[in-house]
């Protein structure tokens, strides 16, 4: 069956430090992967996607994210978190046979000032 | 900037009534999409629609249903509510389909009581 797993409910970072939020796919076929953001009582918001060339995606607000095949991950990162970046993340992935997209259930990240 | 809006922030529904939650979206999308998020749930997708008067069940269409009687506005039918439905529910818009990030509402909170 094809899934996203993000592995973390919650990730707490101290301001300034790196973040990472993990995601985990398991896709039939190329994989779309996409992040997404919601930021408390609003809807969500694009932050970027990889569909294909470099594994390297970079996309809103500073967050990039890599694209790693052989661990069929798609890790979101930030190099200096902020403590506006908390919020909810969703990774996402195209659903193959129907061309939806699937969300994740979603971590949590808080930013300790 | 691609706008989605949706008709109310929070609602509050007696088991039984007919509820409709309605989205418009003022970018001349194709796609629309109505999702619920539910804590440790995620996402997950109730209906879409493709065009005008076209509508496709997602992986949860049951208990509800759609209309798409212009592009820009897309309506969900909760025929008659049950607790079970009380979620919050995210209307989305695109442009295409699986490659194609979704621009989404502020979401509705439906209580059923």
């Amino acid at each position: 069956a094809q899934s996203v797993a993000q592995p973390e409910d919650q990730v707490n970072v101290a301001e300034g430090n790196p973040l990472t939020v993990k995601c985990t796919y398991s896709v039939s076929g190329n994989p779309y992967l996409f992040w997404y953001v919601q930021y408390p009582n609003r809807g969500l918001q694009f932050l970027l996607k990889y569909i294909t060339g470099d594994n390297l995606v970079k996309g809103s607000y500073g967050f990039e994210a890599e694209f790693n095949k052989s661990q069929t991950s798609f890790h979101l990162k930030k190099p200096s978190a902020l403590v506006s970046d908390s919020a909810l993340y969703f990774c996402a992935v195209r659903r193959y046979r129907d061309d939806k997209i699937i969300f994740g259930k979603g971590t949590r990240l808080h930013i300790l000032p | 900037d691609v706008k989605v809006t949706q008709s109310s922030r929070y609602l509050v529904k007696r088991t039984g009534e007919k509820v409709f939650l309605e989205c418009v979206q003022d970018m001349d999308h194709e796609n629309m999409f109505w999702y619920r998020q539910d804590p440790g749930l995620g996402l997950r997708l109730i209906y879409f629609s493709y065009d005008v008067k076209m509508k496709e069940k997602g992986d949860i269409p049951e208990g509800y249903s759609v209309s798409r009687e212009k592009k820009e506005r897309f309506s969900l039918i909760l025929e008659s509510a049950s607790t079970n439905q009380t979620s919050m529910y995210l209307c989305a818009s695109s442009f295409g389909q699986g490659a194609d990030e979704q621009y989404f509402g502020p979401g509705t909170r439906l209580t059923v009581t």
